[in-house]
C-alpha cells in the first residue's frame, strides 16, 4: 500500500479544468519533502511533468501546474484536451521505516 | 540523447530469480544515481531502491530487503537489478530510472528525468 493516497478518477469535458490531490502523512509530504508528478500514458514509461512542487520541465505545456500544502499536494490541469488522458501519480519522500521514495497510488484522468 | 535501455521480456517459475540489465548512453553514467520501480498490471508504482553507479552503494525498500540486489558495471554503463525468489506478485514491469537533482534544500527530493523502456517479468508456473 502506497502511503500517498490519490484519487482514483477525475474526468472533464475539453476546456475544462482539473485537479489531482496527492495526500500524505506528517513522515513525508507534511514533513517538508517536495513532491513530484508523473504522466503514464497506456504502454509507455512514467514522464515526469512536476519536479519540486511546482516546476515545470522544459517541454511541458503551462496547462500543467502545481502547489503544495501542508500533508497535501495537487496537480492541475488547465485547458483540458484529448492527449491529457492518461494515468498521473505523485512521488515524494518517507522518513519513516516504509520506504524512502513512495509514490501515490496514481489517477486515471478521463477526457470526456 | 539520453537513453536507458533495458532488456527483454523474462518468464520465470516461481522460486526462481531473475536479472533485469539497464544500459545508459549519453551522459556520464557515474554522475547520476539510478532507481528500479516496478509496476504490477493493472497497479501503480512501486519504489524498489537506488544504486549510485560511482562508488556502487545501494538501498533498498524494506518489503524487498533480502531478495533484490542491485549492481553496476561502469565498464558497459550498464545497472542490473537481480530479484531472487520469485513469486506471482512479482510479476511486473520492471522500470531503471534516472535522478536528478534539482535543489540543495533539506528537503529537496530525487527526481525521476529520464526512464527506460520497462521489462515484463512473468512469474508463473
Amino acid at each position: 500500500q502506497s502511503v500517498l493516497t490519490q484519487p482514483p478518477s477525475v474526468s472533464g469535458a475539453p476546456g475544462q479544468r482539473v485537479t489531482i490531490s496527492c495526500t500524505g502523512s506528517s513522515s513525508n509530504i507534511g514533513a517538508g519533502y517536495d513532491v513530484h508528478w508523473y504522466q503514464q500514458l497506456p504502454g509507455t514509461a512514467p514522464k515526469l511533468l512536476i519536479y519540486g512542487n511546482s516546476n515545470r520541465p522544459s517541454g511541458v505545456p503551462d496547462r500543467f501546474s502545481g502547489s503544495k500544502s501542508g500533508t497535501s499536494a495537487s496537480l492541475a490541469i488547465s485547458g483540458l484536451q484529448a492527449e491529457d488522458e492518461a494515468d498521473y501519480y505523485c512521488q515524494s519522500y518517507d522518513s519513516s521505516l516504509s520506504g524512502y521514495y513512495v509514490f501515490g497510488t496514481g489517477t486515471k484522468v478521463t477526457v470526456l | 540523447q539520453v537513453q536507458l535501455v533495458q532488456s527483454g521480456a523474462e518468464v520465470k517459475k516461481p522460486g526462481a530469480s531473475v536479472k533485469v540489465s539497464c544500459k545508459a548512453s549519453g551522459y556520464t553514467f557515474t554522475s547520476y544515481y539510478m532507481h528500479w520501480v516496478r509496476q504490477a498490471p493493472g497497479q501503480g508504482l512501486e519504489w524498489m531502491g537506488i544504486i549510485n553507479p560511482s562508488g556502487g552503494s545501494t538501498s533498498y525498500a524494506q518489503k524487498l530487503q533480502g531478495r533484490v540486489t542491485m549492481t553496476r558495471d561502469t565498464s558497459t554503463s550498464t545497472v542490473y537489478m537481480e530479484l531472487s525468489s520469485l513469486r506471482s506478485e512479482d510479476t511486473a514491469v520492471y522500470y531503471c530510472a534516472r535522478e536528478i537533482g534539482y535543489s540543495s534544500g533539506w528537503y529537496a527530493v530525487g527526481v525521476f528525468d529520464y526512464w527506460g523502456q520497462g521489462t515484463l517479468v512473468t512469474v508463473s508456473s
